[in-house]
């Protein structure tokens, strides 16, 4: 399977604990993206990576959150001191935007889901 | 932050029914409108990215129409089928960050 993947799929930690999630893209993909969804809305822009480089952050990501592409390959989510708000899916993405492209495409991975007692 | 709004929430047919659904987003800084498919269990999939004013999209029995104008696009589905249950998101990308709506859920009933 050539998809994106993410390690764990669950995760369950108590507050406090810190917690770290894995991301492999698209091996191809330049572009890396990680959102997190609370139930009942869409996913929210976290961060944005092009190769090893993080982009853009969002004020969402408190200075809990840090976020690691540190090859320009996979890529690390790590949440410190975790609160039970922190509770989500958390989404990784991937793309290659063509040459000239207006926009490229987003490809998913399964997600993680982080439960904080 | 974009507002990007969907509706309906959820919404139920019956196989064989046609189906429509809206996504609602600022026409400033407009550059592209994406669609996807959430199936339970499964990663979001790509269904269709359009940009211009007027684009029309199909693949299969599902199809895509977008106004920049305006700021909307909808999305139909012709004969719907059970395997067609899932949530459908919307998203409008301003460049480098995307920004979601909420979704409508699907569900076919056979």
């Amino acid at each position: 399977d050539t998809g994106v993947s993410q390690d764990p799929r669950h995760k369950i930690t108590k507050r406090g604990q810190n917690v770290t999630f894995r991301c492999d893209p698209i091996s191809e993909h330049n572009r890396l993206y990680w959102y997190r969804q609370t139930l009942g809305q869409g996913p929210e822009f976290l961060t944005y990576f092009q190769n090893e480089a993080q982009l853009e952050k969002s004020r969402l990501l408190s200075d809990r959150f840090s976020a690691e592409r540190p090859k320009g390959s996979f890529s690390t989510l790590e949440i410190q001191r975790t609160e039970q708000g922190d509770s989500a899916m958390y989404l990784c993405a991937s793309s290659q935007p063509l040459r000239r492209a207006v926009t490229d495409t987003q490809y998913f991975g399964p997600g993680t889901r982080l439960t904080v007692l | 932050i974009l507002n990007v709004e969907q509706s309906p929430q959820s919404l139920h047919v019956q196989e064989g029914d046609s189906t429509n659904f809206t996504c609602s987003f600022p026409s400033s800084n407009f550059y592209a409108l994406h669609w996807y498919r959430w199936e339970t269990a499964k990663s979001p999939e790509a269904l269709f990215v359009m940009t211009l004013n007027g684009d029309e999209k199909k693949k299969g029995r599902i199809s895509a129409t977008l106004n920049t104008k305006e700021g909307y696009s909808y999305l139909y589905i012709k004969g719907s089928q059970p395997e067609d249950s899932a949530t459908y998101l919307c998203a409008s990308n301003t460049g480098n960050q995307f920004y979601f709506g909420t979704g409508t859920s699907l569900t076919v009933i056979p």
